[in-house]
């Protein structure tokens, strides 16, 4: 089975300063993992991937994510985060040998205050 | 516009009447989904579809059924819904292949009373 965890609920950071949203999965296999934001009342939009290669996955909006193999951990970061920027994120999971079943975390909520 | 589109967007119904929640897509994906998104749970998959004719159930298919007859379209079929149904839906495609990710549409928020 496979799953994704996010730890914190929600994270509040004043803007300028660096955030981090961290996930952590749990695959049989090896992992595709995937970062989405949803803005209130809308869709989820997809930030970044990894798929395989380079640890520091780069994505939209100047966030950018670090896959740790050994600490199954996949977490978001964003060098100085905008009020913009706050929103609900949700990590995923997809095993690669498995089918294409997709496992979200249940989300945490960022708020960026002037 | 390439996009993915739900309708309705908001649903209010009772126990027990047949509603269904139209999913289409303009992108030529294969590969379609349905989530649904509840409070602390995330989403959670309920039924996704690789190309046509061809679904599979997810985390939660009980109480929903789908069909893919067109490559485009994607509807979830409630035949009986209940209480525990109330949530917001999201339709989501991909191209073919697990490394892609998915679009969503703007999702559905359906009450059962």
């Amino acid at each position: 089975a496979q799953s994704v965890a996010q730890p914190e609920d929600q994270v509040n950071v004043a803007e300028g300063n660096p955030l981090t949203v961290k996930c952590t999965y749990s695959v049989s296999g090896n992992p595709y993992l995937f970062w989405y934001v949803q803005y209130p009342n809308r869709g989820l939009q997809f930030l970044l991937k990894y798929i395989t290669g380079d640890n520091l996955v780069k994505g939209s909006y100047g966030f950018e994510a670090e896959f740790n193999k050994s600490q199954t951990s996949f977490h978001l970061k964003k060098p100085s985060a905008l009020v913009s920027d706050s929103a609900l994120y949700f990590c995923a999971v997809r095993d690669r040998s498995n089918d294409y079943k997709l496992s979200f975390g249940a989300g945490t909520t960022v708020t960026v205050r002037a | 516009e390439a996009q993915v589109t739900q309708n309705p967007r908001y649903l209010i119904t009772v126990t027990g009447k047949k509603l269904t929640v139209t999913c289409s897509q303009n992108m030529n994906h294969e590969y379609m989904s349905w989530y649904r998104q509840d409070p602390g749970l995330g989403l959670r998959q309920i039924y996704y579809s690789m190309n046509v004719e061809v679904t599979d159930k997810g985390d939660v298919p009980e109480g929903y059924k789908v069909s893919r007859k067109e490559k485009r379209n994607f509807p979830l079929i409630l035949e009986s819904p209940s209480p525990n149904q109330t949530s917001l839906y999201f339709c989501a495609s991909s191209l073919p292949g697990t490394a892609y990710e998915q679009y969503f549409g703007p999702g559905t928020r359906l009450t059962v009373t």
